[in-house]
């Protein structure tokens, strides 16, 4: 049941270059989606998020772009720092389910 | 900042035994979940608790588990007997509310190995 895919294990860039993470969707009842970051030995933590009803959201460096009628979200990081290095994962979620439905994770290596 | 704290941070057990991991939410949190993630598998949800009862559970959730809120502050996930699939890292999470609109808060896990 792969709701929410993350094809992308692993993608590294270059520090000052854009990060581009990925994900796809199969169920259209999603109505928000969420980007959460994880470092090593701790929780995933909340990075952005995007209504259906949207199809973009920035937030400092981050930027969320939501296609709804190819179920693609991708999540673009300007300019890429080290600390940007984590597991990034993309979640969604529909009304009435209490519960995010995340996505398998991308880690995000950038390089100095 | 508040936060969601866990623990303990990291439990072995031996297959069959009881496992007791626990959480506490942020306070003025009412909405609270587990989820896990086996190593190096997607996060997974196993359940959502709100007004003292389970509201939403997965397949993964069977018998084997229950969660309870003993007090004001502490939210408990229980495993009765475990198995050696039950390895992995346990998540506890709290939102003010449960939309997508707001997101959950995660502790930093328990590590549950299975021995």
């Amino acid at each position: 049941d792969q709701q929410v895919k993350q094809n992308s294990p692993s993608l590294s860039v270059q520090e000052g270059r854009i990060s581009i993470l990925n994900c796809d969707y199969t169920n259209s009842m999603f109505d928000y989606f969420l980007w959460y970051k994880k470092y090593p030995a701790e929780g995933p933590t909340f990075l952005i998020s995007i209504s259906s009803i949207k199809d973009k959201n920035e937030d400092g460096r981050f930027t969320v772009f939501l296609n709804k009628s190819a179920k693609h979200l991708s999540l673009h990081i300007v300019p890429s720092q080290p600390g940007d290095s984590a597991v990034y994962f993309c979640a969604a979620y529909y009304q009435g389910a209490q519960k995010l439905v995340f996505g398998q994770g991308t880690r995000l290596t950038i390089n100095p | 900042e508040p936060e969601v704290t866990q623990t303990p941070s990291h439990q072995v057990t031996q297959m069959g035994q009881e496992v007791i991991l626990r959480c506490v939410p942020i306070s003025n949190h009412l909405y609270f979940y587990w989820y896990r993630q086996i190593l190096g598998q997607k996060v997974e949800f196993l359940v959502s608790f709100y007004n003292n009862e389970i509201s939403e559970k997965s397949e993964i959730f069977d018998d084997q588990f229950s969660v309870e809120r003993p007090d004001g502050s502490n939210f408990t996930l229980k495993i009765r007997s475990t198995k050696l699939e039950d390895s992995a890292m346990y998540f506890c999470a709290s939102s003010i509310q449960v939309s997508g609109s707001t997101e959950a808060f995660f502790g930093q896990g328990t590590r549950l190995t299975v021995v």
